[in-house]
C-alpha cells in the first residue's frame, strides 16, 4: 500500500536551516509530484509548493520563495525539503503528500514531522 | 490568494445527524476544490475533489457539491468516526489555499 514516511521531530536554533525527508513507497515514485505543507499550532494548513518526483520541476509558494529548497532521490524513492532562515513562526508540523491518479493536490499525506524553533 | 472561508467553524451535532458544511472562495475556482478530514494528532485525510469526486474508500455518506465560489460538504448521517476537522482547499491558482477549518463535535 501506499506510504509516505517522513523523518523525525527537529529542534532548530533560529537563523538555522533544516532537512526534512519523505520516503515514499508501495508506488510509482516519479509518476507524481510530492507537495510540502505545514501547519503551525491552532492555524489553518499551508501549501509550500510541489517537487515533480520524475523531472526535478518545482513549484513554490510566493511565501517561501527563496527560503525553501525541495529536492529528490529517484533511487531512494525520497523526497527532501529544506527550510533556511529559521523564524519562530516556522514552527510548525511540515507534512508530504502525494498527488492524485485523477488530480494533482495533495491525495496522500506522510504522517507529518514537528519542527521546534527554539533559541 | 485566493481566499477560503468555511462556515460555520465549530459545529456540534448528534450520531445520525445530517450536517453541512459551506466553503466559499474569494474569486471562483471552477471546480477545483477539495474537502479534507483531520483528527486530532494526524495528517489531513482527502475525502473529496474536482468539488464532488468522492475518494476511494470513503462512505457514500460525504458528499460534495458547488462551483465557482460556493461549495459545500454534507455528512448525511453522522457516524461517530466522523467527529473531525474538516478542510476545503482550492488549487485553481497558486499558491493553494485552505480554509480555516470546521471543528465537528459530538453534542
Amino acid at each position: 500500500q501506499v506510504q509516505l514516511v517522513q523523518s523525525g521531530a527537529e529542534v532548530e536554533k533560529p537563523g538555522a536551516s533544516v532537512k526534512v525527508s519523505c520516503k515514499a513507497a508501495g508506488y510509482s515514485f516519479t509518476s507524481y509530484v510530492i507537495h510540502w505543507l505545514r501547519q503551525a499550532p491552532g492555524q489553518r494548513l499551508e501549501w509550500m509548493g510541489w517537487i515533480n518526483a520524475d523531472n526535478g520541476d518545482t513549484k513554490y509558494s510566493q511565501k517561501f520563495q527563496g527560503r525553501v529548497t525541495f529536492t529528490r532521490d529517484t533511487s531512494a524513492t525520497t523526497a527532501y525539503m529544506e527550510l533556511s532562515s529559521l523564524r519562530f513562526e516556522d514552527r510548525a508540523v511540515y507534512y508530504c503528500a502525494k498527488s492524485g491518479i485523477a488530480w494533482l493536490g495533495p491525495d496522500f499525506w506522510g504522517q507529518g514531522t514537528l519542527l521546534s524553533v527554539s533559541s | 490568494d485566493i481566499q477560503m472561508t468555511q462556515s460555520p467553524s465549530s459545529l456540534s451535532a448528534s450520531v445520525g445527524d445530517r450536517v453541512t458544511i459551506t466553503c466559499r472562495a474569494s474569486q471562483g475556482i471552477r471546480n477545483y476544490l477539495a474537502w479534507f478530514q483531520q483528527k486530532p494528532g494526524k495528517a489531513p485525510k482527502s475525502l473529496i475533489y474536482d468539488a464532488s469526486t468522492l475518494q476511494s474508500g470513503v462512505p457514500s455518506h460525504f458528499s460534495g457539491s458547488g462551483s465557482g465560489t460556493d461549495f459545500t460538504l454534507t455528512i448525511s448521517s453522522l457516524q461517530p468516526e466522523d467527529f473531525a476537522t474538516y478542510y476545503c482547499q482550492q488549487y485553481h491558482l497558486y499558491p493553494y489555499t485552505f480554509g480555516q477549518g470546521t471543528k465537528l463535535e459530538i453534542k
